[in-house]
Parts: C-alpha cells; structure tokens; sequence
C-alpha cells in the first residue's frame, strides 16, 4: 500500500526566504507526481506534475525534484511572498491506479511580511 | 476555458439523510475523480469514472456511490449519513488519453452533517 508523508507538517518563515517543503513515498512504483496548493477552504490548484522519468520541473520561482529510487521529492520555493502561505499538497500516482492520487497530509506554510 | 465546477458549494443535512454531489469536469476531459477530504488531512480517494464506467474505488462503504453521464459530468451519492462523512468533496479531472494525464481539480462542495 502507497503511503505518502510530508515534513515538516507546518512552517513559519519571514518574507524573502527560499524555503524547501519535503515529500517522501513507500513505493516507488509510480507513473508521476503531482504538487498542489490549497488556500483554506478551497480546492487545490495543481502547481507541478513531473513524470516518472523525469529528475526536476520549474515554474517561476518554483522548482519541483524527483528521486523516484530513493522515495523523495521537494517542493522548493524561491523569494517567498505573504501570497505564498497556503497548504502544499504532494500526490503520486502509482503506474496501474488509472487516474488515482495518493495524497500526504500536506505542509502548511505561512510566510510572514 | 472553463475549470472543473461543482455543486453545491456548501450542504448541511441531518444524520441518516442523503445527498447528491455534481461535478462537470473540464471540456474535453472524459475521467472524473472523487475525493473525501477531512479537516486537517490529504483528500483520500473514493471513485474514477471514465467513459461512464467505474474504473477504479477507494476503501468506502458502499452508501458511497457515483455515476458518470453521457456529457462526462458525475455524481457521487451517499446516503445514511453519518456525522464522520462532514468533509469537504472533491472532483477532479484529466485526459486519459493524454500522457502526462494530470489531474485538475473543482472548489470542492463543503458538507456538514449534524
């Protein structure tokens, strides 16, 4: 069974700060990993998906990594703004799941002005 | 384009009721998926419809159910309600067809049993 985990579960950092959100999972038998941002309340907004093959994604001042042998991904933000505080969400989809995300609990991140 | 949309935006119902969940997933995108989110924790899977059948179910009893439409909008059902299924519900959708097959998803409809 696909078990997904992010540390930390809560950061606080003052504004401008380059910041780096964790995610690991227990198989690594997966299609492709998706990072989603959701605002309280909200749905959740995809930020980045990276194929199984692939080592990185960016957009803009976020970069996504992929160790897919080792478990791991992370989130890093660069230049954090107040507009960044939201819940990060990471989820992977195993290769036979069809369109089935297997989510972490997510980080929730406050940036301080 | 349109996002994914859903309704209602919020319910509140009574233990034992049921209740009806819609979702009209992004033009062109025939897989709509299902999810329970509970305060405090990572949406859990619950259904995928593609080309209106079922093709993959999460660990939920059955008073969870789902259909998918002609037009490739969905609903998802749960009667005898209980006061541990108050969550937040969320549609998704993607283009199976396509490679990368990523998932969009809806505001999500907040629902409270009391």
């Amino acid at each position: 069974k696909q078990e997904v985990t992010q540390i930390p579960a809560a950061l606080s950092v003052p504004e401008g700060e380059n910041l780096v959100l964790n995610c690991s999972f227990t198989d690594s038998a997966i299609y492709n990993l998706q990072w989603f941002r959701q605002d309280p309340g909200k749905g959740l907004t995809s930020l980045l998906l990276i194929q199984s093959s692939q080592r990185e994604q960016t957009s803009g001042r976020l970069n996504a990594s992929l160790d897919k042998s080792s478990g791991r991904s992370t989130l890093y933000i660069a230049a954090s703004q107040p507009g960044d505080s939201a819940t990060y969400l990471c989820a992977v989809r195993r290769e036979t799941s069809g369109s089935r995300l297997t989510f972490g609990e997510g980080t929730q991140l406050t940036v301080n002005p | 384009d349109a996002g994914v949309t859903q309704s209602p935006t919020h319910l509140i119902k009574t233990r034992g009721q049921q209740v009806t969940l819609r979702c009209s997933p992004i033009s062109g995108h025939k897989s709509v998926s299902w999810y329970q989110q509970v305060l405090g924790q990572g949406p859990q899977f619950i259904f995928q419809y593609y080309e209106k059948e079922e093709r993959g179910r999460g660990n939920f009893p059955d008073r969870f159910s789902a259909r998918q439409f002609p037009n490739y909008s969905s609903e998802l059902n749960v009667n005898a309600l209980l006061l541990g299924d108050s969550a937040l519900y969320l549609c998704a959708s993607g283009r199976v067809s396509d490679f990368y097959n990523e998932q969009f998803f809806g505001p999500g409809t907040r629902l409270t049993v009391l």
